[in-house]
This record gives C-alpha cells, sequence and structure tokens, in this order.
C-alpha cells in the first residue's frame, strides 16, 4: 500500500515551458487535491476532485489545469509556466462522503520555473 | 472567504518546555479542525476536532477546540528535539466534504 505517491519529486522548467505533475493513490480515495506550498503562506488549494470526472476550483486556480478520468490519479497541469509557480506542490486524498477522515499527503513536488 | 490564522509564526524552545500553539479559524459551514505536523515532506496527520471541549491527545501532544470562540490550541508537552517541524492548522468546511483551508504554520524549534 504505497499511499499518495507523486512525480517527479524536483523539476526545472523554463518560463513557457509546460508540464504536468504526476499524483497516484490507491486507496481507492474519492476526495482528491492539489495545493501548493509558499513559503509564509501555508498551503493553499489549486484545484479539487470530489471522484472521477469531476474537479472543481480552489482558491489559486489560474495558470493550472486537472482532470481526473479514473479515480486513483490526479494529475495537474501547467500549460504555460511562470517563475510566478515556482513552489512546493502536495496531493492529498480522503475517503469520500465524509467530513470526518483526514487527508493524507504525498511527499510532494519542488517545481522551479527560471 | 474562510480564513485560518495561527500563531505564533515561529517559536524556539528547549528541550523540557511545554509550548501552546494557537490557530483561529471563519470557515463557512465549519465541519472541523485538523492539525498535521510537516518535518522534510509531507504533513503527516496529528489529529481531528469536531466538537468543543473535548480534548484529543496522543503521548505528549493534545489539542482541543472551542467552535464558539473559533480557535483552537495544539499543547505539547516535555518537548523534545524532535517535536522540530511545521505544525499546520487547517480547517474544514463549505459545501464540499473535503476541503481544507490551512493556517500560514508555526515552525517550532527545539533546541537540546
Amino acid at each position: 500500500n504505497a499511499g499518495v505517491t507523486q512525480t517527479p519529486k524536483f523539476q526545472v522548467l523554463k518560463t513557457g515551458q509546460s508540464m504536468t505533475l504526476q499524483c497516484a493513490q490507491d486507496m481507492n480515495h474519492e476526495y482528491m487535491s492539489w495545493y501548493r506550498q509558499d513559503p509564509g503562506m501555508g498551503l493553499r488549494l489549486i484545484h479539487y476532485s470530489v471522484g472521477a470526472g469531476i474537479t472543481d476550483q480552489g482558491e489559486v486556480p489560474n495558470g493550472y489545469n486537472v482532470s481526473r478520468s479514473t479515480t486513483e490519479d490526479f494529475p495537474l497541469r501547467l500549460l504555460s509556466a511562470a517563475p510566478s509557480q515556482t513552489s512546493v506542490y502536495f496531493c492529498a486524498s480522503s475517503p469520500g462522503s465524509s467530513y470526518n477522515q483526514p487527508q493524507h499527503f504525498g511527499d510532494g513536488t519542488r517545481l522551479s520555473i527560471l | 472567504e474562510d480564513k485560518v490564522v495561527q500563531s505564533p509564526l515561529s517559536l524556539v524552545v528547549h528541550e523540557g518546555d511545554t509550548v501552546t500553539l494557537n490557530c483561529s479559524y471563519e470557515v463557512t459551514n465549519f465541519r472541523s479542525l485538523l492539525w498535521y505536523k510537516q518535518e522534510k515532506k509531507a504533513p503527516t496527520f496529528l489529529f481531528m476536532l469536531t466538537s468543543s471541549g473535548i480534548e484529543k491527545k496522543s503521548g505528549r501532544l493534545s489539542s482541543i477546540l472551542d467552535k464558539k470562540e473559533l480557535f483552537s490550541i495544539l499543547n505539547i508537552t516535555a518537548t523534545q528535539t524532535g517535536d522540530s517541524a511545521v505544525y499546520l492548522c487547517a480547517a474544514r468546511g463549505g459545501t464540499s466534504y473535503g476541503k481544507l483551508t490551512f493556517g500560514q504554520g508555526t515552525i517550532l524549534t527545539v533546541h537540546p
């Protein structure tokens, strides 16, 4: 049982490049989300999904796209990277239909945009 | 707009000290308050609180929620160097059962 797996762990991009951050969970969790963590700002919600085929925007969605074609995977896409997107990105998941389950986090992807 | 504020933002103590970390929240349709510990990588879950006045305890860590005054505290007694970490508070609310709003975090440093 691997939990929440994020790849890659580190990535350096040039401004304007695109890339996809991968997130997979093997716990059959319905809810998945992406956060970014910047110094002094805690974690901010980018996008989330309550199940396959359903996604919605969080607090800071601009510049990011998501899709959820399977329960297991929730990739985050940067279409045209900008230096302001330099951050540590965390994916999280939790069982669906419950307010009483904690979210489980992956180990994060450290992304630098030059 | 949902908001969670933690204080202090950083704290330096010596081993054996007791610390209290604070978290206040303003969240629409509040459901629960969660505490996480973050060392090098992923935040790891500590506590989830849903009811006022009921203390949750795990070893030297304990936490309590006050839903009337909209705050929670995390206590750590007899601190150890391994307690050094960022402690994150998050409030769950809104119309989506998974949505968490995080505070800025408290950086705790415990010196030997």
